[in-house]
């Protein structure tokens, strides 16, 4: 079976500041996929990255980057110098074998404040 | 760029009223599903299918029907609504059912069962 721990709950830094949210799965395949969304304020979901089991490269893209490590099964996610349009509930999820069924976490809370 | 649309945004229902949540896609993806969102359990899969007169269930079906008579359209059915089933509905499509597509979401519907 498949899971996905975020035990960050929900996190308040002041504007500027660094932040990562951590992201734990577990899967016994070993071709799977991770992936990041953001939820902002308004409800939808945003896509953010997509990462494959074989490609443990780092990852940035302007603020954001990812830390993919097979060996402590983690994919973490760090926004460099917040903002307060980062305030969002961020998802990490896992999508193995056939089909596109993803697994979520439970969600990071992300508040960022003046 | 219309993507993922899904109508209604909100409902409110009485316990054992039906209703059915439209959700359509222009981007001509073989894969649809749809999940629900609920506090503290981030999104869980409901069905899913992978291309028109196919589908199938996910991880919590119960309750809900589902149909696939076009690529475009994909509703999903409550019967005879009930409380538990007050949440936040996400409709889903990526352009095959493989693990590594990337999966697009709908902007979510709120349903309220009283």
């Amino acid at each position: 079976a498949q899971k996905v721990t975020q035990a960050q709950t929900e996190i308040s830094v002041v504007e500027k500041e660094d932040v990562t949210l951590d992201c734990v799965y577990e899967t016994r395949d070993t071709t799977y996929y991770l992936f990041w969304y953001k939820q902002p304020p308004s409800g939808e979901l945003v896509f953010l990255i997509r990462r494959n089991s074989f490609d443990e490269q780092n990852e940035i893209s302007g603020r954001y980057s990812w830390n993919f490590q097979k060996s402590t099964s983690s994919f973490n996610f760090t926004i460099t110098a917040s903002q307060v349009v980062d305030s969002a509930v961020y998802f990490c999820a896992l999508n193995t074998g056939t089909a596109s069924k993803l697994t979520f976490g439970t969600g990071t809370r992300l508040q960022v404040t003046l | 760029n219309a993507g993922v649309t899904q109508t209604p945004k909100f409902q409110v229902l009485k316990t054992g009223q039906s209703m059915t949540l439209q959700c359509a896609q222009d981007m001509n993806h073989e894969y649809m599903s749809w999940y629900r969102q609920d506090p503290g359990m981030g999104l869980r899969l409901i069905h899913y299918s992978v291309g028109a007169g196919i589908t199938d269930q996910g991880e919590v079906p119960n309750g809900y029907n589902v149909s696939r008579s076009t690529t475009e359209d994909f509703p999903l059915r409550l019967l005879s609504a009930a409380p538990s089933q007050t949440s936040v509905y996400f409709c889903a499509s990526s352009y095959s059912p493989g693990p590594g597509n990337t999966i697009y979401f709908g902007e979510g519907s709120w349903l309220t069962v009283v």
